[in-house]
């Protein structure tokens, strides 16, 4: 069955601190996207990045960068130099062709930047 | 940027009350979702569509129905609101009909309060 596990319920880091978000998943397609969302306090989910099964570099976009590891059925997520804005909620999903195409979400992870 | 629309962004009302809780986008987009979500915490598919005409229940059962008569509008009903229904409502969109690729996009939310 196809499940999402973020294990980090919470994470407190001061600002400048590197952070990690992890991400683990389950499916048996061959086929499949994984997708990070970042709820701010507003409470508007913003797509940040979609990866596909088949492509396996890691991604960077400023601060952020992504980690895919097929073998380990992870997609982990950094922030590299956190700053206060960066405090949200932070959720990995993953979707399948053969799921009906409909999302499965994480329980997402609670990040809190300090000044 | 999407533009996908929800009405009213907080709604508080009493016991007993019928209530429609509007969505709409712009996009074209074929796919439409209606999440319930306690702030911060996981997300539950309730709803979704893959086109006019068809609805679908999701992954959480909910006494709301829903309707797609148009293209961009996905209206969530309750009948009869119980202090249970208090919550997020989030509304989403994504294109199809090409699969799981494609990323979705999220309404600002509705909050639900009810007395």
């Amino acid at each position: 069955a196809q499940k999402v596990t973020q294990a980090q319920t919470e994470i407190s880091v001061v600002e400048k601190e590197d952070v990690t978000l992890d991400c683990v998943y389950e499916t048996r397609d061959t086929t499949y996207y994984l997708f990070w969302y970042k709820q701010p306090p507003s409470g508007e989910l913003v797509f940040l990045i979609r990866r596909n099964s088949f492509d396996e570099q890691n991604e960077i976009s400023g601060r952020y960068s992504w980690n895919f590891q097929k073998s380990t059925s992870s997609f982990n997520f950094t922030i590299t130099a956190s700053q206060v804005v960066d405090s949200a909620v932070y959720f990995c999903a993953l979707s399948e062709d053969n799921y009906g195409q409909n999302f499965v979400f994480g329980p997402g992870t609670r990040l809190s930047v300090l000044p | 940027e999407a533009d996908i629309y929800q009405t009213p962004r907080y709604l508080v009302i009493g016991t007993g009350k019928k209530i429609t809780l509007e969505c709409s986008q712009t996009m074209g987009h074929d796919k439409m979702y209606w999440y319930q979500q306690d702030p911060g915490m996981e997300l539950h598919l309730i709803h979704y569509s893959y086109g006019v005409n068809s609805t679908e229940k999701g992954d959480l059962s909910s006494e709301s129905t829903v309707s797609r008569i148009r293209t961009e509008h996905f209206p969530l009903t309750l009948e009869s609101a119980r202090p249970s229904h208090t919550s997020q409502y989030l509304c989403a969109s994504s294109a199809g009909p090409s699969g799981a690729y494609n990323e979705q996009f999220f309404g600002p939310g509705t909050r639900l309060t009810v007395l």
